[in-house]
């Protein structure tokens, strides 16, 4: 069966520091990728996805960038963290789209970024 | 721009009362339709699923929805709810038949069900 590990699980950093959040989805190939941000009351939002190895798509400017040097590893990254970006970040997965119908995604635990 | 929007931000119940949770969306197109559901300490999961064919749905746990089009509708039901149906449901939609890469979400109902 198909999983999906993300890690850190919680993360304090101070502002200015480097980040790497990472993502990885075992069970399946070529896999679609996401990473989102969920805020309270808010839902979630897409912040970049990626059918393919090095392949990202962004859906929002801002202080992050996304990498996905293999088929299953999708990494969430930044150069200087700035306070807004705290929040609780998720990876999520879908199926390669076959031309049919939109495949559901798959979530994983979640990053919970505090920014001191 | 398309966008999703959930009724109620807070919900409480009585165990065995009836549940039904708003969704409408914005999009003029065709589209894809999903419920997700997030448990206490657990991960974001698929509760049911929209593509075309009959408009009610079904989905796990008792849970089912239905696709009004004339409305943009996409209200989840379930005819009596359990405590352990205690979570955030959260309704997503996406322009059919384009890989779904652009999923918009809503921005979630809690239920909080009480025993």
């Amino acid at each position: 069966s198909q999983t999906i590990h993300q890690w850190p699980a919680t993360l304090v950093q101070p502002v200015g520091s480097p980040l790497s959040l990472e993502c990885t989805v075992e069970g399946t190939s070529n896999p679609n990728l996401y990473w989102y941000r969920q805020a309270a009351g808010r839902g979630l939002q897409l912040l970049f996805y990626s059918v393919g190895i090095g392949q990202i798509s962004s859906e929002v400017p801002q202080n992050l960038s996304a990498s996905r040097p293999q088929d299953r590893q999708f990494i969430l990254s930044s150069k200087k963290l700035l306070l807004s970006d705290s929040g609780f970040y998720l990876c999520a997965w879908s199926a390669r789209w076959t031309g049919v119908d939109n495949q559901p995604q798959h979530f994983g635990d979640g990053t919970r970024l505090s920014i001191l | 721009a398309q966008s999703v929007s959930q009724h109620n931000h807070h919900v409480i119940l009585s165990e065995a009362a009836s549940l039904e949770l708003g969704c409408n969306y914005s999009y003029g197109g065709t589209v894809n339709l999903f419920w997700y559901v997030q448990y206490p300490g657990q991960h974001l999961q698929l509760l049911l699923k929209y593509f075309s064919g009959d408009p009610l749905v079904k989905g796990i746990k008792g849970f089912e929805a239905e696709f009004i089009k004339s409305k943009f509708s996409f209200n989840l039901r379930k005819p009596s709810v359990q405590w352990s149906d205690t979570a955030e449901y959260f309704c997503a939609v996406n322009p059919a038949n384009t890989g779904g890469f652009k999923t918009i979400f809503g921005a979630g109902t809690r239920l909080f069900v009480k025993a």
